[in-house]
This record gives structure tokens, sequence and C-alpha cells, in this order.
């Protein structure tokens, strides 16, 4: 059974790097049939999604983040990393790793991580 | 503001069907077969209960369904249960530069 988890620090500074690691287990990350990708949710708020990225490097990231996003893959440990710069208290959020397959594209994801609440304060 | 509109809020008795509407353009919703619906309990993951407009992962009720007119994507809920009370997303792909957007979420409850 295919399972996704985040890790990385809770609480992190205004203004520094927030970073987060999501390792998949019970698959492979370098199976060409998905991306990988990253979606956040502020408390009380609706979901968002941040990007995506391909076992081979490509990724896709949203117009309003793409700025200060960037989303990486390590094959080697089956692991693909985000990093959000400069954040703010509006990036406060649950932020979920996930899995959309190719074929239905990335707006279908068929698994989630069980998310990490990763808070913004000094 | 979210790019797909979606009623904050929707009520049914159990047995009854309810639907949720999903809202976008023709530069989304308009113009492709990928709307997906997700389902999400209180501090749950979310749950994909439809993808590709219609289509049912395996182990998701057939009450569930989904369809599309115009700018407009819907998710419907046949006989109502307890259980389904929760919140429900659409998301729509909008283009190569935008492949995902959420609906701001709607909220399910069984009366």
């Amino acid at each position: 059974q295919l399972q996704l988890q985040e890790s990385g620090p809770g609480l992190v500074k205004p203004s520094e790097t927030l970073s987060l690691t999501c390792t998949v287990s019970g698959g492979s990350i370098s199976s060409s049939s998905y991306y990988w990708g990253w979606i956040r949710q502020p408390p009380g708020k609706g979901l968002e999604w941040i990007g995506s990225i391909y076992y081979s490097g490509s990724t896709y990231y949203n117009p309003s983040l793409k700025s200060r996003v960037t989303i990486s893959v390590d094959t080697s440990k089956n692991q693909f990393s985000l990093k959000l710069s400069s954040v703010t208290a509006a990036d406060t959020a649950v932020y979920y790793c996930a899995r959309h397959p190719v074929a239905s594209g990335m707006t279908t994801v068929d698994y989630w991580g069980q998310g990490t609440l990763v808070t913004v304060s000094s | 503001q979210s790019a797909l509109t979606q009623p904050a809020s929707v009520s049914g008795s159990p047995g009854q069907s309810i639907t949720i509407s999903c809202t976008g353009t023709s530069s989304d919703v308009g113009s492709y077969n990928l709307v997906s619906w997700y389902q999400q309990h209180p501090g749950k993951a979310p749950k994909l209960m439809i993808y590709e407009g219609s289509k049912r992962p395996s182990g998701v009720s057939n009450r569930f369904s989904g369809s599309k007119s115009g700018n407009t994507a819907s998710l419907t809920i046949s006989g109502l249960q307890a259980e389904d009370e929760a919140d429900y997303y659409c998301c729509s792909y909008a283009g190569s530069s935008t492949p995902v957007v959420f609906g701001g979420g709607t909220k399910l409850t069984v009366l």
C-alpha cells in the first residue's frame, strides 16, 4: 500500500525558508505514471495547489507562488521536497504531499500524505 | 478569492439527494473534462471522489456522481447518509500555465 509522509519543521520564522520532505513508501517515485505534488490548506480555509514534479525533474508551479517555490526530487531516497522562501504568516497552513496519475493530470490526487502543520511565527 | 466558485454550504436530510455546483470559466471548467471532486472530513486529508469529470475511483460509492454543463461542474450525492457530512472541493485544469485550480469548498450538512 502506497504511503506518503511529510516531514520538516513545524515552526518557521518570518522571512525564512520553509522546507518539507515527502517520503514515498510502497511504491517508486521513479514511475513514469505519476507526478508528485504539494498542496496546502490554511487553518479553516480551502485547498491551494503549490506545485508538482515529475521524476525526471520537470516542475509545474502555481503562478501565484512561483517566485518563491522550489520543488525537487531525490529518486535515490524515494523522496521529493518543497522549499518556500520569504515566508509570512499567510504561509501558515497544513501542507500535504500528493500523488497525481499522469493519465488523469494534476487535478487528480489519488494518494495524499497525512499533512503537516507549518506555522510561521517569530 | 478562489478561481472556481462553490456555494459555501448545502444541506439535506438522510436519503435525499443534493448537488454541489462548481462554476468556472471557459478557460478552465468549460474547456476541459478534467474536473475532480474531493471530500474532506475534519482533521483529515482530502479523499478523491470523482475525477475526469464523472469517473469514480475504486471503492467510492456509486451514490456520488459528477457532471458538467458549460462552465459549471456538479457533484451529486444521492441517498444522503450521515457519513457524507464533510467539506467538498472541486478542482479543475486551467491550462498549461495553471494546471490546477481549486474551488473554495462547500460544507455539506446532513440534517
